[in-house]
């Protein structure tokens, strides 16, 4: 079965910082990988997605995540986070269903 | 509003309860979903339905049991609710098993006392 890990659990930064969240999984076959954001107190939304062709992928609110198949990675960056970037931040393979890291915090000061 | 429909959003359940959460999405999606989430251990899948008539287990469905009621709609059931299980459970559809992200409902936290 799929596995993924997130290395940080929780990231502070301060306004216009550059963000990077690791993401990698474990899966021998050929996988779709995504991000979800989950704002305080609501569902988690999708940020961005990888099916297959260019791996650097863009998604909304300025993220984009790259795909490393070597190194089994799909990190997660943005040149320069805002206040409203703060969230929890989980990374998903999608194989035969979609499996979830166990999340990222992310705080952004002001 | 087209999306995913979770009720009840809030619920407090004895040990030994048993309650129904219920979801239902209109978008004509064929694969449903159960997930739970905990602290620290992001979202585990319960129970799924790929499609309307079939249900398979998830990473953690002990405790737990679904119905696929029709196309729309994908129940779960908690028949003798256990501390073990408060958590803050999300459902989620999917128009294809493959490739697209899910669209995910609000979610409904229960606290089993």
């Amino acid at each position: 079965a799929q596995s993924v890990s997130q290395h940080n659990h929780h990231v502070i930064l301060s306004e216009a910082a550059s963000l990077e969240l690791g993401c990698n999984y474990s899966y021998g076959g050929t996988v779709n990988l995504f991000w979800y954001v989950q704002y305080p107190g609501q569902h988690l939304q999708l940020l961005l997605k990888y099916f297959s062709g260019d791996p650097l992928v863009k998604g909304i609110k300025g993220f984009e995540a790259e795909f490393i198949k070597s190194k089994f990675s799909f990190n997660l960056r943005k040149p320069s986070v805002q206040w409203s970037d703060t969230a929890e931040y989980f990374c998903a393979v999608n194989a035969r269903d979609m499996r979830f890291g166990a999340g990222t915090r992310l705080t952004v000061k002001p | 509003n087209a999306g995913v429909t979770q009720t009840p959003k809030f619920q407090v359940l004895k040990t030994g309860q048993s309650m129904t959460l219920q979801c239902a999405q209109d978008m004509n999606h064929n694969s449903m979903y159960w997930y739970r989430q905990d602290p620290g251990m992001g979202l585990r899948l319960i129970y799924y339905s790929a499609s309307e008539g079939t249900t398979d287990k998830g990473e953690v469905p002990n405790g737990y049991n679904v119905s696929r009621l029709n196309k729309r709609e994908f129940s779960l059931r908690l028949e003798s609710a256990a501390p073990s299980q408060t958590s803050v459970y999300f459902c989620a559809s999917i128009e294809r098993g493959y490739g697209d992200g899910y669209t995910f409902g609000s979610g409904t936290r229960l606290t089993v006392v």
